[in-house]
């Protein structure tokens, strides 16, 4: 079974910086593409961030590109979501999610709040 | 950016009831199309890719069709644990771009 467990997420100011991380089991990590989605209180989902199975591919949001940066760690089964600059509209549960083959989610974590507030 | 434009933005059905929710794409999507269910205070979980595709333990009461520009998600026999919010999402390009989503709720 497929096991997606965010952490990282809480209470930041403005301005500063935060690292989210998902730990994945169940399925061999390294073989599939992998997302950062998120949803801010009471919205839709949007998604963040993209990169292909050996790290070397990355996609990003244009709302976060260049202050977000997604990375993975093939041999400990992690991915992580680098968050600089925080805005209050980054305010949302982060989900990690699984890429499936046509680039759906096929499988989502339980998510993690991150709020940007002073 | 592939726009998705969704609706109706909620509904409500009695049980057993059919409903359908529609999704339009600014541009063909060539079947791309993938669909989420979200019950409140819960992560989503894929119902459809592919545009028809049924992901694996997904009541088979739901279904998707569609082509081109058009899709639509199909539950039949409405039970009462269909109650959520749903999404459709274009998997053809990125940036991937999600519907705004439809409230379903029992009548």
């Amino acid at each position: 079974e497929v096991h997606l467990v965010e952490s990282g997420g809480g209470l930041v100011q403005p301005g500063r910086s935060l690292k989210l991380s998902c730990a994945a089991s169940g399925f061999t990590f390294s073989d599939f593409y992998m997302a950062w989605v998120r949803q801010a209180p009471k919205k839709g989902l949007e998604w963040v961030a993209t990169i292909s199975t050996r790290g070397t591919t990355t996609y990003y949001s244009d709302s976060v590109r260049g202050r977000f940066t997604i990375s993975r760690d093939n041999a400990e089964s992690n991915l992580y979501l680098q968050m600089n600059s925080l805005q209050s509209e980054d305010t949302a549960t982060y989900y990690c999610a699984r890429h499936g083959g046509d680039i759906r989610f096929a499988d989502w974590g339980q998510g993690t709040l991150v709020t940007v507030s002073s | 950016d592939i726009q998705m434009t969704q609706s109706p933005a909620s509904l409500s059905a009695s049980l057993g009831e059919t409903v359908s929710i529609e999704c339009l794409a600014s541009v063909g999507i060539s079947n791309n199309l993938a669909w989420y269910q979200q019950k409140s205070g819960k992560s989503p979980q894929l119902l459809i890719y592919a545009g028809s595709r049924l992901q694996d333990g997904v009541p088979s009461r739901f279904s998707g069709s569609g082509s081109g520009t058009r899709y639509s998600l199909r539950i039949s026999d409405m039970q009462p644990e269909d109650e959520a919010v749903y999404f459709c999402q274009q998997s053809y390009t990125y940036p991937l771009t999600f519907g705004s989503g439809t409230k379903l709720e029992i009548k």
